[in-house]
């Protein structure tokens, strides 16, 4: 069974400190997807990484992609309260056509 | 334009009911998919369903069931509603199944009192 562990479950900073997310697993994927999702909505996504070491940015957040491709990280620099939400990693897998979901990070972003 | 549309957004229905919940997208994707959020925030899915197959998650009750009239819409029914089937649900489809962006609606939150 593939898994998708993110970490920290939940985070909480004052605004413009710096912070990473990460997402782990034992199992090697085609690419990665994170999305954030602000409440009463559904997740949007953020970026696709897909090349082994990849590195993607997008304004002040960074998303990186293992060389494995079995894990991934998410930094945002000096952090924003709009940078609330809660953030979400899934990987997608040759073998069975379907996403598979970590179980998020809530992060809070205080004034 | 909204992308994906699912309603109602709200739904507070007792226990033993049967309710649908309906979803539209207009993005022409040919996968569409069927997720439920727990109040721990986990998103499971539940179906995803194109033109060729159905996939059901096994953990799925058979209370609950996929209906897809035409391309762009797959509806969910819940029969005998339980008390642990309260949840937000999602509705989302993709270009291609389990790869491609997922775009999801803004969710349906089902309250069974």
């Amino acid at each position: 069974t593939q898994l998708l562990e993110q970490s920290p479950q939940f985070l909480s900073i004052q605004e413009g400190e710096n912070l990473t997310v990460y997402c782990n697993s034992s199992s090697v994927f085609s690419s990665l997807q994170w999305y954030r999702q602000e409440p009463g909505e559904g997740p949007v996504l953020l970026v696709t990484v897909v090349t082994g070491g990849e590195v993607k940015k997008l304004k002040r957040l960074t998303f990186q992609f293992g060389d494995a491709r079995k894990d991934s990280s998410l930094h945002i620099t000096a952090a924003q309260p709009g940078d609330t939400g809660l953030y979400l990693c899934a990987g997608a897998s040759d073998s069975n056509y379907q996403l598979i979901w970590g179980a998020g990070t809530k992060l809070i972003i205080k004034p | 334009d909204t992308a994906v549309s699912q309603t109602p957004k709200y739904l507070v229905t007792q226990m033993g009911n049967d309710k649908s919940i309906k979803c539209e997208q207009n993005l022409g994707h040919d996968t569409m998919y069927w997720y439920k959020q727990d109040s721990k925030k986990f998103l499971k899915i539940m179906f995803s369903y194109n033109n060729k197959e159905l996939i059901i998650n096994e953990t799925v009750p058979n209370r609950f069931s996929p209906k897809s009239p035409d391309k762009a819409h797959l509806n969910l029914h819940i029969n005998s509603l339980e008390l642990g089937d309260s949840a937000v649900y999602f509705c989302a489809s993709s270009q291609i199944e389990g790869i491609s962006e997922a775009f999801f609606g803004q969710g349906t939150r089902l309250t069974v009192v």
